[in-house]
C-alpha cells in the first residue's frame, strides 16, 4: 500500500550543527516530494519541495536530495538555529494528488 | 499567511453532537483537502475535492462527510462526535502546476475539543 516512512522521530542538535531527516516511500509512481515545517499548534508550512526530474535542490540553509532508484529522499538543514526547532514532515504525492505524509520528526536545536 | 482560511479557529462541543468546519481555498485553487491531526499524531488524509467533485478518499469515518460548493469553499461535517474525534482539522488547497504535480497550502486549522 501507499506508505512513507520517516526517521528519526526525534532529533536533537546543537546550534550550528547540521540536521538530516530521511524518508522512504513505497509508490514508485510518486513524482513530487514536499517538506513541511510545523510549529506547535500552527499549520504545516511548505519549506522546500523536489520533483522527480532532479536529484537535489537547495534553498539557503535547506537542501533536499532524492534517490528515485532507492525510493528515498532526505532533508538537510545546515547551521541550525533555535528557530529551526519544530516538527518536520516529509510527504510523497501519488496519482490523483493524494499526499501521503511521514510520521514527523521533532527537531530540537539547543542554543 | 497561506491564503487558505478556516473557521472556526476553536470549537468545543459534547459527545454525540454534530459540527461543521468551513474552509475557503486560495484564490484560483480548485482542489481542497481535509486532514486530521490528533495529539502527537501525524497528518491523516481524510478526503479531497476537485472543482466540486470528490476525488480521493482517505481514512474518513462514515460519521464524517464533506462537500465542495460552486464557489469552491468546502465544509467538513462531523457527526455523532466521540471523545477521540478531538483533534486539529486542517484544510489545504492546491492548483495544478505544469506536469500535474500539486503543491498544497494549509489553512490555520480548526481545533476541535469533544467533552
Amino acid at each position: 500500500g501507499e506508505n512513507v516512512e520517516q526517521h528519526p522521530s526525534t532529533l536533537s542538535v546543537q546550534e550550528g550543527d547540521s540536521a538530516v531527516i530521511k524518508c522512504t516511500y513505497s509508490d514508485s509512481a510518486s513524482n513530487y516530494f514536499p517538506w513541511y515545517k510545523q510549529e506547535l499548534g500552527k499549520r504545516p508550512q511548505l519549506i522546500i519541495d523536489i520533483r522527480s526530474n532532479v536529484g537535489e535542490k537547495k534553498d539557503q540553509r535547506i537542501a533536499v536530495t532524492l534517490n528515485k532508484t532507492a525510493k528515498h529522499f532526505s532533508l538537510h538543514i545546515t547551521e541550525t538555529q533555535p528557530e529551526d526547532s519544530a516538527v518536520y514532515f516529509c510527504a510523497a504525492i501519488i496519482q490523483g494528488g493524494k499526499l501521503i505524509f511521514g510520521q514527523g520528526t521533532e527537531l530540537s536545536v539547543k542554543p | 499567511d497561506s491564503g487558505v482560511t478556516q473557521t472556526p479557529k476553536h470549537l468545543i462541543t459534547a459527545t454525540g453532537q454534530r459540527v461543521t468546519l468551513r474552509c475557503s481555498p486560495r484564490s484560483g485553487d480548485l482542489s481542497v483537502y481535509w486532514y486530521q491531526q490528533s495529539l502527537d499524531q501525524g497528518l491523516q488524509f481524510l478526503i479531497q475535492y476537485y472543482n466540486g467533485e470528490e476525488r480521493a478518499k482517505g481514512n474518513i469515518l462514515e460519521r464524517f462527510s464533506a462537500q465542495q460548493f460552486p464557489d469552491l469553499h468546502s465544509e467538513l461535517n462531523l457527526s455523532s462526535l466521540e471523545l477521540g474525534d478531538s483533534a486539529l482539522y486542517f484544510c489545504a488547497s492546491s492548483g495544478v502546476l505544469a506536469g500535474g504535480e500539486e503543491t498544497q497550502y494549509f489553512g490555520p486549522g480548526t481545533r476541535l475539543l469533544v467533552l
